[in-house]
């Protein structure tokens, strides 16, 4: 049972540099969702999606693009990356179509560094 | 809209004692609630989760929580500490989105 899985699991990046964090979950779930985690602040909604090809802002969405073509994955594109953005970043998904139902599967997480 | 406060960043107790983890939440909806544990270097994973049944919710690992309505409180309990439950929890509110606390951090001392 593969359930979330998150790749790269660390990353390094210059300011400036574009990159993609990798999400893909094996369980059929219509909700994914993108977090980040920073220290005193708890978890904080970038991105999600409730069905392929149908995705919504979060709570802190600027700086990242996502995209759902299939309902497998959800990748999360930094487009130009800023120190502001170093924080570990963690995918969920739910079978239920909204969150507050159901309970939210997550990844091991992607601890990003900007310099 | 929601908001939802851990009232203690840290707590420490000794492995067969007691552990209360504090949350206090706001919301305009009747709202779920949840509580997720964190192992270091780990994703998260659900300890429970109240969705206006019962008040008292038992978990994973011998923890529950009593949802109090009239406190707007969600506190997470547990009768005796064990060296493995040293973990960050996060208490969660969602009525039309989640929102989550900042988290406390469970330092349990042999």
């Amino acid at each position: 049972n593969a359930g979330v899985t998150q790749t790269p699991k660390f990353q390094v990046l210059k300011t400036g540099q574009s990159m993609t964090l990798q999400c893909a979950q094996d369980m059929n779930h219509e909700y994914m969702s993108w977090y980040r985690q920073d220290p005193g602040m708890g978890l904080r909604l970038i991105h999600y999606s409730v069905g392929a090809g149908i995705t919504d802002q979060g709570e802190v969405p600027n700086g990242y693009n996502v995209s759902r073509s299939t309902t497998e994955d959800f990748p999360l594109r930094l487009l130009s990356a800023a120190p502001s953005q170093t924080s570990v970043y963690f995918c969920a998904s739910s079978y239920s179509r909204t969150s507050n139902t159901g309970e939210l599967f997550f990844g091991e997480g992607s601890r990003l560094t900007v310099l | 809209a929601q908001s939802v406060t851990q009232l203690d960043s840290h707590v420490s107790v000794s492995e067969g004692t007691p552990v209360l983890l504090r949350c206090n939440y706001s919301s305009s909806y009747s709202p779920s609630l949840f509580w997720y544990v964190q192992h270091p270097n780990k994703g998260l994973q659900l300890l429970l989760k109240y969705t206006s049944a019962a008040t008292l919710v038992k978990g994973i690992n011998g923890f529950e929580a009593e949802f109090k309505k009239s406190e707007t409180s969600f506190h997470l309990t547990k009768p005796s500490a064990h060296m493995s439950d040293a973990a960050e929890y996060f208490c969660v509110v969602s009525a039309n989105d989640m929102r989550f606390g900042a988290g406390t951090r469970l330092t349990v001392k042999p």
